[in-house]
């Protein structure tokens, strides 16, 4: 599995945009990328996902850069909700079938 | 809709007994796959099911084994426990195994604690 990097840690205020970076220099062509959090004490959850195009849906926007090897996750406006370990995953379709490899994530604190 | 449900939610052994866990999926899941989550380790893929077979398997022992009934619940077993296994379990369902679109579900997970 292509293998990803992630800061181990960001802080963020209530209220301000959060952008959570990956890198992902060994991606391939058939790679998604993926991106799940995990909120306290309780299990993942998905959060967005993309090919090449950037991505938004209600949780997130996804930024994949042009080359896809970095993407950005962006919280437009962080709330106390939000603070998880974000983990961004990439995914060979339809190769591994429904396997999630994880790397160690971002842990993202937010701050009033 | 009701989520992912893991039986027990909290499960102490002792070294050397065995454990079973129980996962049912969301309702019109036929894939469901398991995870240990360490502190050490983090998130591990176990294994995965679909349609009662296994489709995919983590680099775990042979004490780590499942199942997936007809009804797509599944069930986990880890025989000969040891310190190590001390962990919590998650599983998690999709729609079907595979696919771009498959956003994967977890429950809350089996936290396992071997003495």
């Amino acid at each position: 599995d292509a293998k990803t990097t992630q800061p181990n840690s960001m802080e963020s205020n209530e209220e301000e945009p959060v952008h959570l970076p990956c890198n992902h220099s060994t991606i391939s062509g058939t790679d998604y990328i993926h991106w799940y959090r995990q909120l306290p004490s309780q299990g993942p959850e998905y959060v967005i996902h993309g090919l090449t195009s950037n991505v938004n849906n209600r949780m997130a926007s996804l930024a994949i850069a042009e080359d896809r090897k970095s993407s950005t996750l962006i919280l437009h406006r962080a709330t106390l909700r939000d603070a998880a370990v974000y983990y961004c995953i990439l995914r060979d379709y339809p190769g591994t079938a429904s396997k999630l490899t994880f790397g160690t994530g971002t842990r993202l604190q937010v701050t009033l | 809709k009701a989520g992912v449900t893991q039986t027990p939610r909290y499960l102490i052994k002792t070294r050397g007994q065995q454990v079973t866990l129980s996962c049912s999926p969301i309702s019109g899941h036929r894939s469901v796959s398991w995870y240990q989550q360490t502190p050490g380790q983090g998130l591990q893929f176990l294994f995965e099911y679909f349609s009662e077979t296994q489709r995919n398997k983590g680099n775990f022992p042979g004490r780590f084994s499942g199942r997936q009934f007809s009804n797509s619940r599944s069930e986990m077993n880890v025989s000969t426990l040891e310190l190590g296994d001390s962990a919590l379990y998650l599983c998690a369902s999709t729609r079907t195994s595979g696919g771009q679109y498959n956003e994967q579900f977890f429950g809350p997970g089996t936290r396992l604690t071997v003495l």
